[in-house]
């Protein structure tokens, strides 16, 4: 069973640029949720992707968006990148009307934004 | 934005102790869970708990879900130096038509051989 998996690991990128973070969904997961983890700090949601549509957004600006790609693969996207956003993000797979709440976290892609 | 309360937020024990640690909310969650989580990686997920007042192991891990489905706590018997790392409660709410995580900040375990 091939497990989440994210792309790139780190990344560095300057204020006002546009960064695109990827993620590979666990085998046989059609739901992926994307959460951001300040240091020091537990992951906060930013949204979920289901059947290749958003369905749910945390409390985070329209400059963060997503999609999701037919084999459930998904992309966030971050534009106009601020100093805040330097975090870990991480991508979660989970079986939608599974056992409500089982999310299976990739490593992460952590942003340093300069 | 909505968190969970953890405590406490760090601890330093000895091998062989046994560890407690406990997270609640005022607000009530239908599942909790438990994750760990190691420098540089994603967290791991621990136990899951369904029922308000099921007690669920998971070998040295024992995680009981709160009666009021406000709280809930994690357990660790006989720690040893693997179960370093900073351990996340989680509560699981739709929002929306998601299934989101509420985390709390964390507990960070240090065992000293």
């Amino acid at each position: 069973e091939t497990g989440v998996t994210q792309s790139p690991t780190h990344l560095i990128k300057t204020r006002g640029q546009q960064v695109t973070l990827r993620c590979s969904s666990q085998s046989g997961h059609n739901t992926v949720s994307w959460y951001q983890q300040a240091l020091g700090q537990g992951p906060q949601f930013i949204f979920q992707y289901y059947r290749e549509e958003e369905n749910g957004r945390g409390n985070f600006p329209p400059r963060f968006s997503g999609l999701q790609f037919p084999n459930y693969s998904s992309e966030l996207n971050v534009n106009a990148l601020e100093l805040d956003d330097s975090a870990l993000y991480l991508c979660a797979s989970s079986l939608r009307d599974r056992s409500a709440g089982e999310l299976f976290f990739g490593e992460g892609s952590r942003l340093t934004v300069l | 934005g909505q968190q969970l309360n953890q405590s406490p937020q760090s601890m330093f024990i000895q091998e062989g102790e046994d560890v407690s640690m406990n997270c609640t909310s005022s607000s009530i969650f239908n599942t909790w869970l438990w994750y760990k989580q190691d420098p540089g990686e994603g967290p791991v997920l621990l136990i899951a708990l369904y029922k308000a007042g099921e007690l669920t192991s998971n070998g040295r891990l024992t995680a009981q879900f709160g009666i009021t489905r406000k709280d809930s706590f994690l357990n660790i018997s006989a720690s040893i130096p693997s179960d370093v790392g900073i351990y996340f409660c989680a509560g699981s709410q739709v929002l929306q038509g998601a299934q989101k995580l509420v985390f709390g900040q964390g507990t960070r375990l240090t065992i000293n051989p």
